[in-house]
C-alpha cells in the first residue's frame, strides 16, 4: 500500500516553456501533498505544501507565480513550472501523507532538464 | 533557525554494522524519520520515531532521544545494496519534513 506515482518521470524542454508534473496517490487518499526539489548531491528542499481544495503554502524563497500548484482532488496534485529556465533543471519529487499525517510517501520523482 | 547535522560520508565493509548519527535543532518536533535514496531514485521511507527509544525493522534500527535532540540509524549485516544516501528528517509541528544534508554510505566487499 501507500503508493505514490509521478508523471512524467523525465522531461526535457526548451527555455521559456511550461512543464506540468502530476503526482497521484494510488491506493490512499492524500489529505496533504508536498513538493520538493533536489539538486545534484544535495538534500531535498521543500517547495510547498498543498491541501486538497485550498491554496498551496509556499516556502520562503519559492516563487508562487513560477511554480503553480493545484490540488484538485484527494489523489492528485500538479506542479506547473512556468517559463522554465536552465536554472530550474532539477529533480522534483512529490510526497503524500494520509489522514494520520506522520509518514510521507514519496513519488519516484521527475527529472526536469531545461535547455 | 532549523538545522539537522549528519556525517557526509561513511564507509564500511560488507557484513559489518554502521551507525549514522543525526542531531537536530528545529522549532517544532513531532518525530524523526529516516529515508534511503539510491542514485537517481526517490527517497524510500525506512523508519519513524516519535518517542524515545529504539525501533527495529529487520536489519535496520532507529533510535531517538528527544531530550538530547539526537537520533541514529543502525544498519546491521551490511550488504552491497545498502550503498546509498541516508537522510534523517524532522517532522515539525505543521507536519512538514525538514531534511538533513544526507550521509553517503559506501559498502565495500
Amino acid at each position: 500500500g501507500a503508493v505514490v506515482s509521478q508523471h512524467p518521470s523525465r522531461v526535457i524542454c526548451k527555455s521559456g516553456t511550461s512543464v506540468k508534473i502530476e503526482c497521484r496517490s494510488l491506493d490512499f487518499q492524500a489529505t496533504t501533498m508536498f513538493w520538493y526539489r533536489q539538486f545534484p548531491k544535495q538534500s531535498l528542499m521543500l517547495m510547498a505544501t498543498s491541501n486538497e481544495g485550498s491554496k498551496a503554502t509556499y516556502e520562503q524563497g519559492v516563487e508562487k507565480d513560477k511554480f503553480l500548484i493545484n490540488h484538485a482532488s484527494l489523489t492528485l496534485s500538479t506542479l506547473t513550472v512556468t517559463s522554465a529556465h536552465p536554472e530550474d533543471s532539477s529533480f522534483y519529487i512529490c510526497s503524500a501523507s494520509d489522514q494520520g499525517g506522520d509518514t510521507q510517501y514519496f513519488g519516484p520523482g521527475t527529472r526536469l532538464t531545461v535547455l | 533557525g532549523q538545522s539537522l547535522e549528519q556525517p557526509s560520508e561513511v564507509t564500511a565493509v560488507e557484513g559489518a554494522i554502521v551507525q549514522i548519527n543525526c542531531t537536530y535543532q528545529t522549532s517544532g518536533f513531532y518525530g524523526l524519520s529516516w529515508y534511503q535514496q539510491h542514485d537517481g531514485g526517490a527517497p524510500t521511507f525506512l523508519s519513524y520515531n516519535a518517542l524515545d527509544g529504539l525501533e527495529e525493522t529487520g536489519r535496520f534500527s532507529s533510535f531517538l532521544s528527544r531530550s538530547d535532540s539526537y537520533g541514529y540509524l543502525l544498519l546491521q549485516e551490511l550488504q552491497m545494496k545498502d550503498s546509498a544516501s541516508y537522510f534523517c528528517a524532522v517532522m515539525d509541528s505543521s507536519y512538514k519534513l525538514i531534511f538533513g544534508s544526507g550521509t553517503r554510505l559506501l559498502v565495500r566487499p
